[in-house]
């Protein structure tokens, strides 16, 4: 199985911060690759797919990019309702995985 | 609108049977790979299955196979898990969701909002 590593596993940073998440592969997955955001007691909602490629409806301040086993998801400048915990998946090869989450708070 | 509504959860003893089930509207369902994952509290995501389209291919969790069954009803725009021999360690949030492009597993666009299923005696 594919094991995705994130880091770190919490972090705080102030409103209009830049902020860097980063998810390791256990193995080459090119670029089959999400980010998704979840509040407290919301489903996950897709922000990246494809490492780089933003989903529809979501602000541009959120970016991936990477390839193979590195990849980061990048918030550009930290907003107050950015207040969640960020997963990366892997949908290269079955049995799909997820990372272990980064919890981001907000000074 | 586009949406994924769960329902089927439940509080259900150890060695228990629970049959989930999710209903699409506002799309194509019969063109998407759909996939259950769950949540256990406090933990994050964990994958389950996935069925395709046509309901001709299926993927499992390695140490689910053989409890859980993925199933699905494209006339009625229908996903289903029949979960047997529940454990205390299957208890979790179920999530339906949809691969994002036809035909193909891709990333998970849309979620529905969860059913909750309790394994205790």
């Amino acid at each position: 199985d594919i094991q995705l590593t994130q880091s770190p596993s919490t972090l705080s940073a102030s409103v209009g911060d830049r902020v860097t998440i980063t998810c390791r592969a256990s193995q080459s997955i090119s670029n089959w690759l999400a980010w998704y955001q979840q509040r407290p007691g919301e489903a996950p909602r897709l922000l990246i797919y494809r490492a780089s490629r933003l989903q529809s409806g979501v602000p541009s301040r959120f970016s991936g990019s990477g390839s193979d086993t590195e990849f980061t998801l990048t918030i550009s400048s930290l907003q107050p309702d950015d207040l969640a915990t960020y997963y990366c998946h892997q949908y290269s090869k079955h049995p799909l995985t997820f990372g272990g989450g980064t919890k981001v708070k907000i000074k | 609108e586009v949406q994924l509504v769960e329902s089927g959860g439940g509080l259900v003893q150890p060695g228990g049977s629970l049959r989930l089930s999710c209903v699409g509207s506002g799309f194509n369902f019969s063109s998407h790979w759909m996939t259950w994952v769950r949540q256990a509290p406090g933990k994050g995501p964990e994958w389950v299955a996935n069925l395709k389209h046509d309901g001709s291919a299926s993927n499992y969790l390695d140490s689910l196979r053989g409890r859980f069954t993925i199933s699905r009803d494209n006339a009625e725009n229908s996903l289903f898990l029949q979960m047997n021999d529940l454990r205390v360690e299957d208890t979790a949030v179920y999530f339906c969701s949809r691969s994002r492009e036809l035909r193909l597993v891709r990333a998970l666009d849309i979620w529905g909002q969860g059913t909750m299923v309790t394994v205790s005696s």
